[in-house]
């Protein structure tokens, strides 16, 4: 069976520092990968997605970057965090090839900058 | 934007009572899906209806598509105290990455 794992779970930086979220998938090779985020109360917003290694596409501008250095590994990063960066941040995949879109999530990483 | 958008925002009921959920959509969809996430947790697929599709079930759960009115929802029959949790619904506007757009949610809480 597939699982997806994410961590930190939870993490409080100051203003200016990196950040480095990681997510991995195991039981399935070329998942489409996502990162999305959660602000309070709020639906989720994709931020990148990536249909395979090295292949990643933004849907907003942002402080934030994305990177997939295997095939199963999506990490998410910034050089200097913002105020704004706070949030719940989501890692998902869908299977390479299915329109249905169905996505799998991991249990997500609480970002509090201060 | 193809955001949808849901209604209630909120909705409180009695163990044992029907929750109806709604989301609306402004485009053609290929699908649309409801999501639940507990709080602070991870979002989990429910059920899936396609375009083509008018009804659906899973258990306890009722999904509908109006495509003329662009709009679904989601019945829970039969509510229970572990019911309580954000329910998402999602289109699938199509595209080769089948992204997803999602709505801001219904909290339901189902009291015991």
């Amino acid at each position: 069976s597939q699982t997806i794992h994410q961590w930190p779970a939870t993490l409080v930086q100051p203003v200016g520092s990196p950040l480095s979220l990681e997510c991995t998938v195991e039981g399935t090779s070329n998942p489409n990968l996502y990162w999305y985020r959660q602000a309070a109360g709020r639906g989720l917003q994709l931020l990148f997605y990536s249909v395979g290694i090295g292949q990643i596409s933004s849907e907003v501008p942002q402080n934030l970057s994305a990177s997939r250095p295997q095939d199963r590994q999506f990490i998410l990063s910034s050089k200097k965090l913002l105020l704004s960066d706070s949030g719940f941040y989501l890692c998902a995949w869908s299977r390479q090839g299915g329109n249905t879109g169905e996505l799998f999530f991991g249990e997500g990483s609480r970002l509090t900058v201060l | 934007s193809q955001q949808g958008e849901e209604d209630p925002q909120a909705l409180s009921i009695q163990e044992g009572e029907n929750a109806t959920m709604n989301c609306s959509y402004k485009t053609s969809i290929n699908n649309l899906q409801w999501y639940r996430q507990n709080s602070g947790r991870g979002l989990v697929h429910l059920i899936l209806i396609r375009s083509n599709e008018r009804e659906k079930h899973s258990g306890r759960l009722r999904v509908t598509l109006d495509t003329s009115k662009k709009s679904s929802s989601l019945l829970i029959t039969a509510s229970r105290a572990a019911d309580t949790a954000s329910y998402f619904c999602a289109m699938n506007y199509g595209g080769s990455q089948g992204n997803l757009i999602f709505g801001k949610g219904t909290k339901l809480s189902v009291k015991p």
